[in-house]
């Protein structure tokens, strides 16, 4: 019963450099997320996805892009990264309405 | 607009007693969804209860209920028998319209229970 799967757990990034964060989902779920927690704060939806090929951005979105080629997967990219994305990052997926499933999260520190 | 206001940052609770995690949330759809989740220290998000804007009675999950108070737009956390391992961040989410995709949450609130 794997659920939501995100890879890598941890990662250190070079201002500049850019790098993928992996989500996969085996319960056949349409919608996907990634969210990003900063420390002490709450969770701000990055992307979502409501079904393959279907992308929409959340409330921060600005330097970040999706795709979503497959109902299993959703990665999401980061370009050119920057101090301001050290961040734990988590991926979750939900059936059309309903409680989200999350992944165990990623914890992303750029220097 | 904030969506979510969960305005007590923190909260402390001795145990054994029950304690309530407000929440207020703001929409103008007849048909929303509440969440409540908990992230205990080791990171991960936790699905607690959920509270649909028609449910005629107030969610119950075990130890959890939900407060639901839709005229003051209210759906307060209440644990009750607080344990040792309730101590967490506790979030309260909403998703609108009757298939919402997106889930908004709000700045959480910390539990810690004291011995």
């Amino acid at each position: 019963n794997a659920g939501v799967t995100q890879t890598p757990k941890f990662r250190i990034l070079k201002i500049g450099q850019s790098m993928t964060l992996q989500c996969t989902q085996d319960m056949n779920h349409n919608y996907m997320y990634w969210y990003r927690q900063d420390p002490g704060m709450g969770l701000k939806l990055i992307y979502y996805s409501v079904g393959a090929g279907i992308t929409d951005k959340g409330e921060v979105p600005n330097g970040y892009n999706v795709s979503r080629s497959t109902t299993e997967d959703f990665p999401l990219r980061l370009e050119l990264a920057a101090p301001s994305q050290t961040s734990v990052y988590f991926c979750a997926s939900s059936p059309t309405a309903g409680e989200l499933f999350f992944g165990e999260g990623s914890r992303l520190t750029v220097l | 607009a904030q969506k979510i206001t969960q305005t007590q940052p923190g909260m402390f609770v001795q145990e054994k007693e029950a304690v309530t995690l407000d929440c207020t949330y703001d929409t103008s759809d007849p048909s929303y969804g509440l969440f409540w989740y908990k992230q205990p220290s080791s990171g991960e998000m936790i699905f607690l209860i959920y509270q649909g804007s028609y449910d005629q009675q107030n969610a119950t999950e075990g130890r959890y209920s939900l407060n639901f108070q839709k005229a003051r737009k209210s759906a307060n956390l209440v644990i009750s028998a607080s344990q040792l391992g309730d101590s967490a961040m506790y979030f309260c989410a909403m998703r609108e319209g009757r298939y919402g995709n997106k889930l908004v949450f709000g700045a959480g609130t910390i539990l810690r229970v004291k011995s």
